[in-house]
């Protein structure tokens, strides 16, 4: 089936240190790895994203990297600010009906502190 | 540009009552999603037309209908509607169906 497995579901480190979120995939297939940052009250927003063709992406303290042989993916956050509290959505791309669709993990409510 | 915009915002309804969640987007995107968040859940896929004229059932469709309008607007009716679809509804629009999904402000609502 179409599933993207997501952990932890809650994370909280202090101000400065790194944090790391990973997901999983059911279909070989998707090529397609976004994520999305929700703050309280907000709409998901994406941050980065990632291809298939690609094993890494960065954005100054945000990365992405992608094992495909695993289908597996992570967000790594460096250097973590207060700002950077909020829940965190990775997804993939599933086909279905001829078209691609994306499929949500259950979210990472990262918190932290300064 | 409004960007996706979504109305109402908030509603509270009585078990068996229908409504209708509107949603409009003014990016020309082809792709447009209806998705509900309940907490510990993350976004659950309900249907998404992948371009006017078609749609397609996601994660959980039961309970819900969908109509593609046009071009810019995907309209979400319960028909009769019950406790378990309270939830936060979300729309979104993507220009190409492996792009950055635009989301809208959601609507929150409540069936008692």
């Amino acid at each position: 089936g179409e599933n993207v497995e997501q952990h932890p579901s809650t994370l909280s480190v202090q101000e400065g240190d790194s944090a790391v979120i990973k997901c999983t995939y059911s279909d070989s297939a998707s090529n397609y790895f976004p994520w999305y940052k929700q703050e309280l009250g907000k709409r998901p927003q994406l941050i980065i994203d990632i291809r298939s063709n690609v094993g890494e992406k960065k954005d100054q303290r945000i990365a992405v990297t992608l094992n495909k042989t695993a289908k597996h993916f992570s967000l790594h956050i460096t250097e973590t600010q207060p700002e950077d509290s909020a829940v965190y959505f990775c997804a993939a791309s599933f086909r279905g009906g001829g078209y691609n669709k994306l499929i949500f993990g259950a979210g990472t409510r990262l918190a932290v502190h300064p | 540009n409004a960007g996706v915009t979504q109305t109402p915002k908030f509603q509270v309804l009585k078990t068996g009552q229908s409504m209708t969640l509107q949603c409009a987007q003014d990016m020309n995107h082809n792709s447009m999603y209806w998705y509900r968040q309940d907490p510990g859940m993350g976004l659950r896929l309900i249907y998404y037309s992948a371009s006017e004229g078609t749609t397609d059932k996601g994660e959980v469709p039961n309970g819900y209908n969908v109509s593609r309008l046009n071009k810019r607007e995907f309209s979400l009716r319960l028909e009769s509607a019950a406790p378990s679809q309270t939830s936060v509804y979300f729309c979104a629009s993507t220009r190409q169906n492996t792009g950055e999904l635009f989301f809208g402000e959601g609507s929150r609502l409540t069936v008692l």
